[in-house]
């Protein structure tokens, strides 16, 4: 079966450009996060979907960046004015059941989308 | 501030020794994963230990959960080339949504 997607895998922007990275989840997974991983590092939290609802946005670094998964499937990181700093991978995981529980459930990763800041 | 701390940052072993990567924390958490992360791809789920104590074996890899649930451990015996890789343990606060990452080990295993 089709894994978590994203899209696209690379991209380059300039300093001051607006970016929007793309995730399909598996299809029927309720629960969806976006991370940003630093090169060499483990991934950081970003925000967390349930369904259409955002439920937790804390490690959103900045009001330039905003998500949205308006349907309950596919969701969108956006980031704004985009800077140098932001240079990483976005990664989108997808999870069958709802986060939270005293149990940790299986994310499914995508590949990652690449974004370089010129 | 949860955070997890993970040991050593790189290692690079011969085929066939044997290693321990370590995952360290002042917090208690309610379950533990590890994943391994191959170059331009995600993290892939490899175990999740929920107990105090637990051992979990996958093959030639041995994941242990310490008995106040602060730290884990993961072996591995007579590492394979395929090996390689960045391996990240994980875990997320109870009642919380956020899921939180250790600093990863980066490990190569030369033939």
């Amino acid at each position: 079966g089709a894994g978590v997607s994203q899209s696209p895998r690379y991209k380059v922007a300039k300093r001051g450009q607006d970016v929007a990275l793309r995730c399909d989840p598996i299809s029927g997974h309720v629960s969806l996060f976006w991370y940003q991983q630093a090169l060499g590092q483990g991934p950081e939290f970003l925000t967390y979907f349930q369904n259409e609802a955002q439920l937790d946005k804390s490690g959103l670094p900045s009001d330039r960046f905003f998500a949205e998964r308006p349907e309950g499937s596919v969701s969108t990181l956006k980031i704004q004015r985009t800077q140098q700093e932001d240079s990483a991978v976005y990664l989108c995981a997808s999870s069958l059941v709802v986060a939270g529980g005293p149990y940790q459930e299986t994310q499914y990763f995508g590949p990652g989308t690449r974004l370089l800041v010129l | 501030t949860q955070l997890l701390e993970q040991s050593p940052q790189f290692l690079s072993i011969q085929e066939g020794e044997n290693l321990t990567v370590y995952c360290n924390s002042s917090s208690v958490f309610s379950s533990l994963q590890w994943y391994r992360q191959e170059p331009g791809e995600g993290p892939v789920l490899l175990v999740t230990v929920v107990t105090g104590g637990e051992v979990k074996k996958l093959k030639r890899l041995t994941f242990q959960f310490g008995d106040a649930r602060k730290d884990s451990s993961l072996h591995i015996t007579a590492a394979q080339t395929g090996d390689t890789g960045l391996y990240l343990c994980a875990g997320g606060p109870s009642g919380t949504y956020k899921y939180i990452f250790g600093t990863g080990t980066r490990l190569k295993v030369l033939a």
